[in-house]
């Protein structure tokens, strides 16, 4: 089946530090993957995305790429902020047309500290 | 990109009575919106499918008659959370759009349901 699989929260850093949040899927067959962000009492925000193997999504300083390989859409940031707080989910379209839901991580809680 | 708007953001309720939340796509047409609920420590649950002009695809598990879908127009979609009680209480999120019908999703800004 189609599932993501998220590190664990949370994850407090300093500002200015280096930011990776773990993700991995399992698909039967060609996902695109997307970053979600959450901000507090906020829906949800599309922060990147990737529809093939090899492509990088970036946005707001933050960027994955899907590896096919590894099965990974890392997330990274190389200087977080203050303002980056927020939950972060992964997520994964399987595609194929059997269904139009997007399957989510448990998402990631982000504190970053000054 | 699109908006969609989630009402009420917050809404407080007694206990037994019930409560509608609505999603509306602003400035595009969904035939199809997700509602989803949230629990503590983050982890969104998808309850439901709703479908225009159709009945709510549910989730397995999620109770159809307690949680009432009904999408009668291209741009709104509204739950209804029936004789509700404190175990209700939750943040409840709805999305429009969807990468299947060639859109990102779009999220509305979510309701705080407190049920006293």
């Amino acid at each position: 089946g189609n599932s993501v699989t998220q590190m664990e929260g949370p994850v407090t850093l300093s500002e200015e530090a280096f930011l990776t949040i773990n993700c991995t899927y399992t698909a039967t067959g060609y996902p695109s993957l997307f970053w979600y962000v959450q901000y507090p009492g906020e829906g949800l925000q599309l922060l990147l995305k990737a529809t093939k193997a090899d492509d990088k999504g970036s946005n707001k300083g933050f960027e994955a790429t899907y590896r096919k390989e590894t099965t990974s859409f890392h997330l990274e940031k190389g200087s977080v902020q203050v303002s980056d707080s927020a939950v972060y989910f992964c997520a994964l379209y399987p595609g194929g047309g059997a269904t139009n839901k997007l399957i989510f991580g448990t998402g990631t809680l982000l504190a970053v500290q000054p | 990109g699109a908006v969609v708007s989630q009402h009420p953001s917050r809404v407080i309720c007694k206990s037994g009575t019930s409560v509608k939340i609505e999603c509306r796509s602003l400035d595009f047409q969904a035939t199809t919106m997700f509602w989803y609920r949230q629990f503590p420590k983050q982890s969104l649950m998808l309850m439901a499918t709703s479908n225009e002009g159709s009945k709510a695809t549910y989730e397995q598990g999620v109770e159809k008659d307690k949680f009432l879908i009904n999408h009668a127009s291209l741009t709104l979609s509204t739950l209804t959370v029936t004789s509700a009680h404190p175990e209700d209480s939750s943040f409840y999120i709805c999305s429009a759009g969807s990468p299947g019908q060639g859109t990102e999703a779009f999220f509305g800004q979510g309701t705080r349901l407190t049920v006293v």
